[in-house]
């Protein structure tokens, strides 16, 4: 049981390159989330799902895009990265009523 | 929306004191409530929910939170700390009827003495 699964896991950029993220979960959830932590800042919220096709805006939404084309991947893109979204990138999945799972994070630096 | 706040983003206990970690969260109506650990270059995970009439929660680890609805309040203990106990600890907080919107507190590291 993979659990939730986030590739990559490391990442380093130039600014104004694009990359995606990709999350994909095995556990028949129906929300699903992009979060980013930051230092003294704790998890912010980027964009969120709650189901296949639908995707919404969280707290800090700018610079990013994402697509949920199947109810098991989460794609998150930024299509021109800064220095400000050197950040480390956490997704999460969930049942309705119950408690978010995690993946590993993704490390991603922008230079 | 609902949110949370983690009193102190450092806390320091010996080996064998209690640990205890603040939460307060912003709703009249009581939400559903979560602690999760993080330990270095990991994703964070459960320790303990709240989420039905029980307010006293264990959870793994020998933690354990109480819910106090007139102090909105979901402080997180363990009676005798743990050199493993050393990690990154954050509330969480959801609306029962919007339970998809998934917001967390800023973080409190715990670090152990021997």
């Amino acid at each position: 049981n993979a659990g939730v699964t986030q590739t990559p896991k490391f990442r380093v950029l130039k600014t104004g390159q694009s990359m995606t993220l990709l999350c994909a979960q095995d556990m028949n959830h129906e929300y699903m989330y992009w979060y980013r932590q930051d230092p003294g800042m704790g998890l912010r919220l980027i964009h969120y799902s709650v189901g296949e096709g639908t995707t919404a805006k969280g707290e800090v939404p700018d610079g990013y895009n994402v697509s949920r084309l199947k109810k098991q991947n989460f794609l998150l893109g930024l299509e021109s990265a800064a220095p400000s979204q050197t950040s480390v990138y956490f997704c999460a999945s969930k049942l309705r009523g119950t408690e978010a799972f995690f993946g590993q994070g993704t490390r991603l630096t922008v230079v | 929306a609902q949110s949370v706040t983690q009193l102190g983003s450092h806390v320091s206990v010996s080996e064998g004191a209690l640990v205890l970690l603040r939460c307060n969260y912003s709703s009249s109506v009581p939400p559903y409530l979560f602690w999760y650990v993080q330990y270095p270059n990991q994703g964070l995970q459960l320790l303990l929910k709240y989420t039905s009439a029980a307010t006293l929660v264990k959870g793994i680890n020998g933690f354990e939170a109480e819910f106090k609805k007139s102090e909105t309040s979901f402080h997180l203990t363990k009676p005798s700390a743990h050199m493993s106990d050393a990690a990154e600890y954050f509330c969480a907080v959801s609306d029962r009827s919007n339970d998809y919107k998934l917001s967390f507190g800023a973080g409190t590291t715990v670090t152990v003495r021997a």
